[in-house]
């Protein structure tokens, strides 16, 4: 069955350090991989898209890296901030049927 | 630009009653894709509409409907509402559809069946 695993448990970390997050999935065949935030009581917010045929991408502290053969994404917030505190979910859409599905989401806790 | 809207942001209905909820894409977004996030199973794929055509539907029973007018505005109804029906209803806009562009998400709708 297909799965979309994300960090498990939520990561506290202290401000300044780089928090990476991992989404590991199984029978997904994705064209391409992207990356939302939400924060409490809002709708997510889309961070990164990253292709198949991309390796890395970079946005000011975001950067995601994209391994299809190891069928995993990692997300690092570099420099972080409490205001990086939110849930972090990974989103794929598999090429068979254009359907975006979403992981659990990762809560990223940042402390001053 | 204004942002994604849906109303109502709250809704309490009642086992086997139904539900209406609205979505105002961001103007000149065709796509609207309507979704599910509840504690434990995350965000759920509902279903897509594009120009008016339900382009894609994910595996929720056909209790879930929904439609999408000229103006790409959409509408989703719930009929028969259960209690595990509670959840938070997200709609999204894009261009062109999941496939191709990141999605912009709306407040969302709250609604918890009693």
């Amino acid at each position: 069955s297909q799965k979309i695993e994300q960090n498990s448990e939520a990561l506290n970390i202290q401000e300044g350090k780089t928090a990476t997050l991992t989404c590991n999935y199984t029978n997904y065949s994705p064209a391409y991989l992207q990356w939302y935030r939400q924060d409490p009581g809002r709708g997510p917010v889309f961070l990164l898209l990253i292709r198949e045929n991309e390796k890395e991408k970079r946005k000011e502290r975001l950067k995601v890296t994209f391994d299809t053969t190891l069928k995993q994404s990692l997300f690092h917030i570099t420099a972080s901030q409490p205001a990086d505190s939110a849930t972090y979910l990974c989103a794929l859409e598999d090429q068979r049927d254009y359907k975006l599905s979403f992981g659990a989401g990762t809560t990223v806790t940042v402390r001053a | 630009k204004a942002g994604v809207t849906q109303t109502p942001r709250y809704l309490i209905k009642t086992r086997g009653q139904q539900v209406t909820l609205s979505c105002s894409p961001i103007s000149g977004h065709r796509s609207v894709s309507w979704y599910q996030q509840t504690p434990g199973q995350g965000l759920q794929f509902l279903f897509e509409y594009f120009s008016e055509t339900q382009r894609n539907k994910g595996n929720f029973p056909g209790r879930f409907s929904g439609r999408q007018f000229s103006n790409s505005r959409s509408e989703m109804n719930v009929s028969t509402l259960e209690l595990g029906d509670s959840a938070l209803y997200l709609c999204a806009s894009s261009l062109d559809g999941p496939k191709t562009y990141e999605q912009y998400f709306g407040p969302g709708t709250r609604l918890t069946v009693t």
